[in-house]
């Protein structure tokens, strides 16, 4: 079983819109968990770090519930420029990412 | 500026032959890792070191070797038993749990 799992898409959604993705994750001592986003043919760039209480930067939220094990991206009023694929990604004596969630904005 | 870079961005070689590619980094990051991604997939870790003259294999590490001899450096050599070399390949360093990116060398193998 994979460390991160997440859904591969791809998410096709109109402007304006409110997308969410989520990941689960496998080992109950990961530490930290991450949210990253990669554009075609570039390297990933960290979009926001994920705690527990939620973290909040602009139109983007990001939860971590363990309980469930699961870290989710919300991305509110979706502009075209949010095009991209998002990795989640999560710690424990390593990094493991998730394989990518596509998003594709229609005008 | 600081950053991590990797050189050259696009390499070309002929099967059997060695390659290694350069990954620097003037953030005085102690960690660094070695990736691997293929086309509509995620990031496989191949090698990382969390301190220089030591690293440890990752998911992926047959057909691959490293070296850390300085804090800056972190070559990846793909050698001539990689079975399937051509892909995209990713450095990145760590400092207070975050992760950060070079921006790739995509190898193909001809």
């Amino acid at each position: 079983r994979k460390e991160v799992e997440q859904d591969p898409g791809p998410f096709n959604v109109p402007e304006g819109a409110t997308v969410a993705f989520n990941c689960t994750y496998s080992n109950s001592a990961s530490q930290s968990f991450f949210w990253y986003r990669q554009d075609c043919r570039k390297e990933p760039k960290l979009l926001m770090s994920v705690y527990s209480s939620g973290n909040e930067d602009g139109r983007f939220t990001a939860q971590l519930n363990r309980a469930s094990q699961y870290i989710s991206l919300l991305i509110r009023d979706s502009k075209l420029s949010d095009s991209a694929t998002y990795l989640c990604a999560g710690t424990g004596n390593q990094f493991y990412f998730g394989t990518g969630t596509s998003l594709t904005v229609i005008p | 500026d600081g950053g991590i870079t990797q050189s050259p961005k696009y390499l070309f070689r002929k099967e059997g032959q060695n390659v290694t590619l350069s990954c620097e980094q003037n953030l005085n990051h102690d960690a660094m890792y070695w990736y691997r991604q293929d086309p509509g997939q995620g990031l496989r870790l191949i090698y990382y070191s969390q301190i220089v003259n030591d690293f440890q294999k990752g998911d992926i590490a047959e057909g691959y070797s490293v070296s850390r001899e300085k804090k800056e450096s972190f070559p990846l050599t793909v050698t001539s038993a990689q079975k399937n070399p051509t892909a995209f390949y990713l450095c990145a360093s760590t400092i207070a749990g975050e992760q950060f990116f070079g921006p790739g060398t995509r190898l193909t193998v001809l």
